[in-house]
């Protein structure tokens, strides 16, 4: 099972807003609507910011939203903060043999 | 409150093994899925496989089959992932994760990490 695809790097300048893409395939992302995207700052564990390609955790602000469109899964951050500086990850359940696979990450900027 | 709590730094020589603790507090240890992910230095997430403490039974990431082994202590609420005949390329921090799925509707989600275990593999 291969990675999903996500792009390495993204940039955006304070209140702006800036969407992370997440491609997968028919086997996961297209198949399935349990995508789910994580937080991770440097030296830090992951955080779950979305989960069920659209719902967020209880405490997770609203300037995070997820969207899915066949293969294709979206994390759109609007508002952007310095804190929202950080590495970002989609995974999905990609069915009862693989159950999981994690995208390869994007670096998010705040300029 | 709900945290994982994980075991301390490991330093390995190749061929050896690592066992990595994980200590679940603040809910019912058999009614959510744990996973293990790990990342190199460096690079992505990476999902090695998974127990239900529930009933014991594993599903494992095809490129660990063979080296990975969970399990769990329902007494003293722990997980447990063991990967052997550790090599170079091994070297990682190891989390372990909790998902619903069990007594509770799955959302194919890792809600709860651990802090991280680091493994270093070097001779």
């Amino acid at each position: 099972q291969s990675a999903l695809t996500q792009p390495a790097s993204v940039s955006g300048s304070p209140g702006q807003s800036i969407t992370i893409s997440c491609t997968g395939t028919s086997s996961d992302v297209g198949s399935y609507n349990l995508v789910s995207w994580y937080q991770q700052h440097p030296g830090k564990a992951p955080k779950l910011m979305i989960y069920e390609v659209s719902k967020r955790p209880s405490g997770v602000s609203n300037r995070f939203s997820g969207s899915k469109s066949g293969n294709t899964a979206s994390l759109t951050i609007s508002g952007l903060q310095a804190e929202d500086e950080a590495d970002y990850y989609c995974c999905s359940y990609a069915g009862s043999s693989t159950l999981r696979v994690f995208g390869g990450g994007t670096k998010l900027t705040v300029l | 409150q709900v945290q994982l709590v994980q075991s301390g730094a490991e330093v390995k020589k190749p061929g050896a093994s690592v066992k990595v603790s994980c200590k679940a507090s603040g809910y019912t240890f058999t009614g959510y899925y744990m996973h293990w992910v790990r990342q190199a230095p460096g690079q992505g997430l990476e999902w090695m496989g998974r127990i239900n403490p529930n009933s014991g039974g594993t599903n494992y990431a095809q490129k660990f089959q063979g080296r990975v082994t969970m399990t769990r202590d329902t007494s003293i609420s722990t997980a447990y992932m063991e990967l052997s005949r550790l090599r170079s390329d091994d070297t990682a921090v190891y989390y372990c994760a909790r998902a619903p799925g069990i007594a509770v509707a799955g959302t194919g989600a890792f809600d709860i990490w651990g802090q991280g275990t680091m493994v270093t593999v070097s001779s």
